[in-house]
């Protein structure tokens, strides 16, 4: 069975400040996505990662891989109130084709 | 193109009532998919397809039916609906013809369901 825990659930920071967010998943994966939700709204894709390694920045956010520490971080750069949302992880589970969602982290901007 | 449409928005039920809940998609992906959205616990897997005529079980399937008659639609039904079922429901559809794996998935605007 695959988990995916994320930390930290709730995350609030200034105006122009770097964070972190961690999602670990407990078995191997294929591929793994992050999503972003906006509240109120509906999931849309940010980034995939397909192998070890694999690092892919859009703006002020930049994903990487570590699979064989089961590990994916998403970084923020000088963060800016538009990156206010609910941020997930979804590796896919090895041999399905089944998305496991971690629980989220939502992310508030102050300015 | 639409691309996922789900149908209700809102829906309120009473304990043991039974419905539908529908999602229908025009980008002509085979996989589509049902979740469940609770607070604190993420996007849960209902139930997914991998084409017309082929289903199967998610995370968490109990109280919940579907079907795939076609590659448009995949609708979600509720037996017999339970204050538990209170949930925010997401239609997600996705195509993995060229790789054989499911690429990213196209959410639907969600159905915020009620069972009182």
């Amino acid at each position: 069975e695959l988990k995916v825990e994320q930390n930290p659930l709730f995350l609030s920071m200034q105006e122009g400040k770097n964070y972190t967010i961690y999602c670990n998943y407990s078995t191997t994966s294929d591929r793994l996505y992050w999503y972003r939700q906006d509240p109120g709204k509906s999931l849309e894709s940010l980034f995939v990662l397909l192998s070890n390694g694999a690092v892919k920045q859009e703006g002020r956010l930049m994903a990487s891989l570590d699979t064989k520490a089961r590990l994916s971080t998403l970084h923020i750069t000088a963060a800016v109130h538009d990156l206010s949302a609910t941020y997930f992880c979804a590796p896919l589970r090895s041999g399905t084709y089944k998305y496991i969602f971690g629980t989220g982290t939502r992310l508030k901007v102050l300015a | 193109n639409a691309g996922v449409t789900q149908t209700p928005k809102f829906q309120v039920l009473k304990t043991g009532q039974s419905m539908t809940l529908q999602c229908a998609q025009d980008m002509n992906h085979e996989y589509m998919s049902w979740y469940r959205q609770d607070p604190g616990m993420g996007l849960r897997l209902i139930h997914y397809s991998v084409g017309a005529g082929i289903t199967d079980q998610g995370e968490v399937p109990n109280g919940y039916n579907v079907s795939r008659s076609t590659t448009e639609d995949f609708p979600l039904r509720l037996l017999s609906a339970a204050p538990s079922q209170t949930s925010v429901y997401f239609c997600a559809s996705s195509s993995d013809a060229e790789t054989g794996f499911v690429e990213k998935l196209f959410f639907g605007s969600g159905t915020q369901l009620s069972v009182l």
